[in-house]
């Protein structure tokens, strides 16, 4: 297996809503990332899972919340969310140190009403 | 705003050779990546280059790395209509954090 799987693939959700985005990978890879990706412009890195635990967050809002619960597993949970944060919600995994780059998802395109 | 910077927008040929270029800040990094974006899909790793190479070639794709002005090219041999895409060019930090250029956007005309 060599995917990263996300669901879903497209959310709606209004402001008052709580939802969360799923991310699993079975290639052993034990570093695992959350980017967000406007229309047009490069992805932006949101979170960093190493081991299953929390190494960077780039000062994203607490409105979004992730968990690694094991090292095949991703969450994001979101709450409360504004228009603005629509957009495409891609995740991806590695290995921690070394060749052979990032295995994205194909993302969950995320709306906010 | 991006450390890595790339070009917005490239248009070619079918069958002509396209050039995409990048300049990179890093100098410590390991390795730089080419990435390919389909529309509304995730990122593909197309290709990669160890930063002690000069260059690397993949079937249709040639990287050129000049690590002394911190330039990074990729070229598509006999370019299709199927590589239209968004190209970015990435280098990963000290953090395993991957920091990418703004993506080329790639138009094959027939």
């Amino acid at each position: 297996d060599t995917e990263v799987t996300q669901t879903p693939k497209h959310l709606v959700m209004g402001m008052t809503n709580k939802k969360s985005l799923k991310c699993e990978q079975h290639m052993g890879h034990r570093a695992m990332y959350w980017y967000k990706q406007k229309a047009k412009k490069p992805p932006e890195l949101m979170f960093v899972y190493s081991y299953e635990k929390l190494s960077i967050n780039e000062s994203v809002p607490s409105r979004f919340s992730p968990e690694c619960p094991n090292s095949s597993l991703l969450n994001l949970h979101l709450h409360a969310l504004q228009p603005e944060d629509s957009a495409l919600y891609l995740c991806a995994s590695s290995q921690v140190k070394g060749v052979g780059g990032y295995t994205f998802g194909s993302g969950t395109r995320l709306t906010v009403v | 705003g991006e450390d890595v910077e790339q070009s917005l927008f490239l248009s070619v040929r079918e069958g002509d050779s396209s050039v995409i270029n990048c300049t990179y800040t890093d100098s410590s990094s390991t390795y730089l990546y080419w990435y390919k974006q389909e529309p509304g899909a995730g990122l593909q790793l197309l290709t990669y280059i160890f930063s002690n190479m000069d260059m690397k070639q993949d079937q249709r794709l040639t990287v050129l790395l000049n690590k002394k002005d911190k330039h990074l090219s990729l070229r598509i041999a006999d370019t299709q209509t199927g590589d239209s895409a968004i190209y970015f060019c990435a280098e990963e930090g000290n953090n395993n954090d991957m920091r990418f250029g703004a993506g080329t956007r790639l138009t094959v005309k027939p």
